[in-house]
């Protein structure tokens, strides 16, 4: 299995991010598909995962600003955040969850906020 | 959110140390807590997941131990690749968090 991320880069204060993560050598079925970021101050955090029915679970301290979805057609889930700002500078990773947690990861995706 | 508390946040060792990293919830949790290995430039890897099981393909020198709030990951025997940083998570609760990271330094 693996993943590969394709998005961000340099956003600008309340523009919008978006990620997506296609999965390679997998079904996406029977397993969540997450985003989790990291930066030096908060280290790493989940931000939320989709099963592939399309069900959710957020952060609630993103949970008005994120939005995840997934199209198993294309063997790829997507992420998006609205109203960024500097506190949102961060590598972000998707992952996927399963009995063995966070067994396989993507590469990392630099997203810097920055007027 | 359940806090996970990692001690310490960084420890100096020698190959061949025996090492023991904690991690303590805020609340229990059960066994419901993984271990990751990071090196500088990638994504985490898991070690140990549901406490105490050991991953396919990790070295039988990590282990981990624990229930409810406290659990420790310990290697015995540090090898130069396990120089890294250590990480904890729960997958108890919604949202899922993680420890800050115990960083494993050559002394």
């Amino acid at each position: 299995v693996q993943l590969q991320q394709m998005g961000g880069g340099l956003l600008k204060p309340s523009e919008t991010l978006s990620l997506t993560c296609a999965v390679y050598g997998g079904s996406l079925n029977n397993f969540n598909w997450i985003w989790i970021r990291q930066s030096p101050v908060k280290g790493l955090e989940w931000i939320g995962e989709i099963n592939h029915l399309g069900g959710t679970k957020y952060n609630p301290s993103l949970e008005r600003r994120v939005s995840i979805s997934i199209d198993t057609s294309k063997s790829q889930f997507s992420l998006r955040l609205t109203s960024v700002h500097a506190a949102d500078t961060a590598v972000y990773y998707c992952a996927r969850g399963g009995i063995a947690p966070l067994l396989y990861w993507g590469q990392g995706t630099p997203v810097t906020v920055s007027s | 959110a359940i806090q996970l508390t990692q001690s310490p946040s960084s420890l100096s060792a020698s190959v061949g140390d025996r090492l023991t990293i904690t991690c303590r919830a805020s609340q229990a949790i059960g066994d419901d807590l993984a271990w990751f290995q990071q090196r500088p430039g990638k994504p985490p890897k898991l070690l140990i997941f549901a406490a105490s099981n050991l991953h396919i393909g990790v070295p039988s020198r990590f282990s981990g131990s624990g229930s409810g709030t406290d659990f420790t990951l310990t290697i015995s025997g540090l090898r130069p690749e396990d120089f890294a940083t250590y990480y904890c998570l729960q997958d108890h609760n919604y949202p899922r968090t993680f420890g800050h990271g115990t960083k494993v330094e050559v002394k």
